[in-house]
């Protein structure tokens, strides 16, 4: 079955609007990351947060592991948070990152 | 500050050449992974090293990719002989742990 699976798979915003991004995780992953895809390719880690909530500037993420979900919470958007946003788990072995698919998200001012 | 680097950042070559991609890690870090993206796979493991010992390339093709890591300085990919399906963006990232950091990606084109 599916071992990550990121929703929504689109999502558009207006400049300034707040989005939440979901990741749901089977029970073969843990310490979820969450890295954001830039329209220029690069992948930068946004968090680390294998459980509880941390938060970055308008960025904050909450997983519930028990629950085997993290949510990415983006306030007040920005053109300059376009991308793509990707949540990954490490397999049971801890020797490679299980990727979802991915949220696109699109800000225009 | 730190950062995974990769060289070459593009590589256009014609089908049938050998392709080598050139990743230097975080100092420090004593895992590597190469990963292959592609807009029908998305992002999937190749190879895993953990203090330069191969431990997992199950991902990999191996009849024609290879992985090493000559020293903890530099990891390497080579594909030969390249085919146009090889064609994605191949990223390196290095860690300390679970969490990952990755390099800006080498965009191959294989025709």
């Amino acid at each position: 079955g599916i071992q990550v699976e990121q929703s929504p798979p689109d999502l558009i915003l207006q400049e300034g609007a707040n989005s939440t991004l979901r990741c749901n995780f089977s029970d073969s992953v843990n310490n979820l990351q969450w890295f954001h895809q830039n329209p220029w390719g690069q992948l930068i880690n946004l968090f680390y947060i294998p459980s509880g909530t941390k938060q970055n500037g308008r960025l904050s993420a909450t997983t519930v592991a028990t629950e085997r979900y993290s949510l990415l919470y983006i306030s007040s958007s920005q053109t300059t948070d376009s991308g793509v946003y990707f949540c990954a788990g490490d397999n049971q072995a801890g020797t490679a990152l299980i990727f979802g698919k991915g949220t696109t998200l699109s800000v225009s001012s | 500050d730190a950062r995974v680097t990769q060289t070459p950042r593009h590589k256009v070559t014609e089908m049938g050449q050998e392709v080598t991609m050139r990743c230097q890690p975080i100092l420090g870090h004593n895992t590597v992974f190469w990963y292959r993206q592609t807009m029908m796979q998305g992002l999937e493991l190749l190879a895993y090293f953990r203090n330069r010992a191969p431990l997992d390339d199950s991902g990999m093709p191996k009849d024609r990719f290879s992985a090493e890591m000559p020293d903890a300085t530099l990891a390497t990919l080579k594909i030969q002989p390249s085919e146009p399906r090889d064609s994605a963006v191949y990223f390196c990232a290095s860690g300390r742990g679970y969490e990952q950091f990755f390099g800006p990606g080498t965009r191959l084109t294989v025709l």
